[in-house]
């Protein structure tokens, strides 16, 4: 079964507006991690946040937020105020902590594109 | 830059060529991983160094062998690949172990084609 579920291959927002991308995870681990990566043409893939299991409050990064619904499973990210800049693919991940430190298991990633 | 540094940014090579990918960490990480990244698919993770110690192969085909000489730098040797084997190539580094919170440091990736 898939780990890391995003149902939107690919989304469009107006400059200036905001914009959620889900992610649904599957895990039975009780410690675990959510991280977003974006990744622009250029391919790096850049650290955006981060929302630990056992956080009580949702993760926030500048623009970025997390929106953290520990009972559905969904960890969706949500860019505030995009920019055109912010056309990329997003990828969500989750690291397991106790069944699988070193790995990150990673979606099929939301193509973002930023209309002006 | 991210501080993990990949080299080279392209490749085209022969089935029957031999080739080396490089990947050269500078943050004083102690894990370095690489993934796959075909179209439409998740990123594959195929291995993973802890202190210079390979600790994962993901069921990787021998044709792709990984040598880790120092926790700083990362190779990838290839040898006689297969076309479906074409993707782009992504390097990683971490502070290893268990670190909550910690997420990896991407490279920008090398982009193999097998013709």
């Amino acid at each position: 079964a898939q780990k890391i579920t995003q149902t939107q291959p690919g989304m469009f927002v107006q400059e200036k507006e905001a914009v959620t991308l889900d992610c649904t995870y599957d895990t039975s681990d009780p410690s675990y991690g959510l991280f977003w990566y974006k990744q622009p043409s250029s391919g790096e893939m850049i650290f955006l946040i981060y929302q630990g299991s056992y956080d009580q409050q949702n993760a926030t990064e500048g623009r970025y937020s997390l929106n953290f619904q520990k009972a559905r499973k969904s960890a969706n990210l949500v860019i505030s105020a995009s920019q055109l800049g912010d056309s990329a693919m997003y990828f969500c991940a989750m690291r397991e902590d106790e069944t699988g430190a070193n790995n990150l298991f990673f979606g099929t990633g939301t193509r973002l594109t930023v209309i002006p | 830059e991210t501080g993990v540094t990949q080299t080279p940014r392209h490749l085209v090579m022969g089935m029957t060529n031999k080739k080396s990918l490089k990947c050269e960490q500078h943050l004083g990480h102690n894990a370095m991983y690489w993934y796959k990244q075909s179209a439409k698919k998740p990123l594959e993770l195929m291995f993973v160094y802890n202190f210079k110690e390979q600790t994962e192969n993901n069921s990787v085909p021998s044709r792709f062998s990984p040598e880790c000489p120092n926790s700083s730098h990362l190779f990838l040797h290839l040898h006689t690949l297969q076309p479906e084997d074409s993707a782009l190539y992504l390097c990683a580094s971490s502070q290893g172990g268990y670190k909550r919170g910690y997420g990896y440091t991407f490279g920008s990736g090398t982009r193999l084609t097998v013709v």
